[in-house]
Parts: structure tokens; C-alpha cells; sequence
């Protein structure tokens, strides 16, 4: 099946810095979404972006599908960003493999 | 239009006994799907169902099952539950005859079995 691996694993910023969290699939998709899970375990949709480039306020996220790689730009962060950001994939189907995500803590 | 909900929020097991948890799919979404996310981990995929019958199933053993009813709501039944067996369960819910879209979660049912 298609293993998908993400780093860095843990990331920790001041609040105000940028970050760039990445996305490795080692198969063809296209279907990649990205998540971001708050402390309490709730799981947000940020962005469904098989290919090119999208943009919500301070987050975008850009993936080179012909490359198998997508990336995840957080931009000015806050506290309320910190949790755990996730990359899923699957190929013809909303059936996801998730990635073990990237921690991001940001401190004031 | 209501998102998905998930039901009860925290459930207490012992092992060996069973669980039944529910999930009402977003309006108009006719497609839900079961993901296990035990700690520290990303989630994993259960099984999905398509207009009642089950449309895919990930590497998880039979004592998982789960129903679908007319109005796209579901359930998830794990039997015979084992310490392993703890974890968030989320649920999701998309407009399957649409084709690839994006995952809308409910906010998941935590299980701890002791």
C-alpha cells in the first residue's frame, strides 16, 4: 500500500515565526488532504489539494503530485495553531492512509 | 446544515464486553467512514459504507463491524474488546456519488477499555 511519511516529527516556534511541515507518499494520489487536530482531538479539514496550490489566510499548501510530495505553510503562527497537522492520501477513493503527523507546539 | 455528530463522547469498557458506537453523516452525505486513531498515532481506516453496504474495509478482524441505515446514519460495533481496542474513534461522512471530496470528521468517540 502507499506509505506516507511526514517530518519533521515535533516542531516547536515562537509565536509570530514561519514553518514549513512536508509530506512524503511513495505512490501515485489523487486524493491529499491535509488536517490539523487540536488538543481536545478534534480532526480540521484544511485543505483537499491533489495537485497545485491553494491558499486559506495565514495557510497553504502546495503539492507536486508528479514529485510525490506535498507542503504545508503556516505563516505568522499562533498559539491557537499548535496540535498535530496530518497529510492523508488515497488513489480513486476518500479511503485515506494518514501519515503519524507533525507536532507543532507554538509558545507565546 | 449540521456537520457530523458522534455519540456518546467518552465510553468506559471492560474487556471481553461489547460497544456500540453511533454517527449521524452530514446532511446530504450519503457515504460514511470509521477511522481508529489509538494515541500518538495517525488515524486508521475501518471500513466505509455506501448506501448501506460496506464499500472497503482496512486490516482490522471481523469482531469490527458496522450498519448503515436509510438515513445514512451508522454504527460501529466492536465485540469481544480487547485492551488494544483503546482509542478515539472518528467518523466521517462525504457525498459519495460525487466521487474523490474532501473528509468532514465528527469529534470522535474516545474508548478506554480496562
Amino acid at each position: 500500500g502507499i506509505q506516507v511519511e511526514q517530518s519533521p516529527p515535533d516542531l516547536i516556534l515562537q509565536e509570530g515565526a514561519n514553518s514549513t511541515l512536508r509530506c512524503n507518499f511513495s505512490d501515485s494520489v489523487n486524493n491529499l488532504q491535509w488536517f490539523h487536530q487540536n488538543p481536545w482531538g478534534q480532526l480540521i479539514n484544511l485543505f483537499y489539494i491533489p495537485s497545485g496550490t491553494k491558499q486559506n489566510g495565514r495557510l497553504s499548501a502546495t503539492t507536486v503530485a508528479t514529485e510525490r510530495y506535498s507542503l504545508l505553510y503556516i505563516s505568522s503562527s499562533q498559539t491557537t495553531d499548535s496540535g498535530v497537522y496530518f497529510c492523508a492520501v488515497g488513489y480513486n477513493t476518500d479511503k485515506l492512509i494518514f501519515g503519524t503527523g507533525t507536532r507543532l507546539q507554538v509558545f507565546p | 446544515e449540521t456537520g457530523v455528530t458522534q455519540s456518546p463522547t467518552h465510553l468506559i469498557k471492560t474487556r471481553g464486553q461489547q460497544v456500540t458506537l453511533r454517527c449521524s453523516s452530514q446532511s446530504g452525505h450519503n457515504t460514511v467512514s470509521w477511522y481508529q486513531q489509538a494515541l500518538g498515532q495517525g488515524p486508521q481506516f475501518i471500513f466505509q459504507y455506501y448506501r448501506e453496504e460496506e464499500n472497503g474495509r482496512g486490516n482490522f478482524p471481523p469482531r469490527f463491524s458496522g450498519l448503515q441505515f436509510p438515513n445514512y446514519s451508522s454504527e460501529l460495533n466492536v465485540n469481544a474488546l480487547e485492551l488494544d481496542d483503546s482509542a478515539l474513534y472518528l467518523c466521517a461522512s462525504t457525498r459519495g456519488d460525487s466521487g474523490v471530496s474532501p473528509l468532514h470528521f465528527g469529534n470522535g468517540t474516545r474508548l478506554t477499555v480496562t
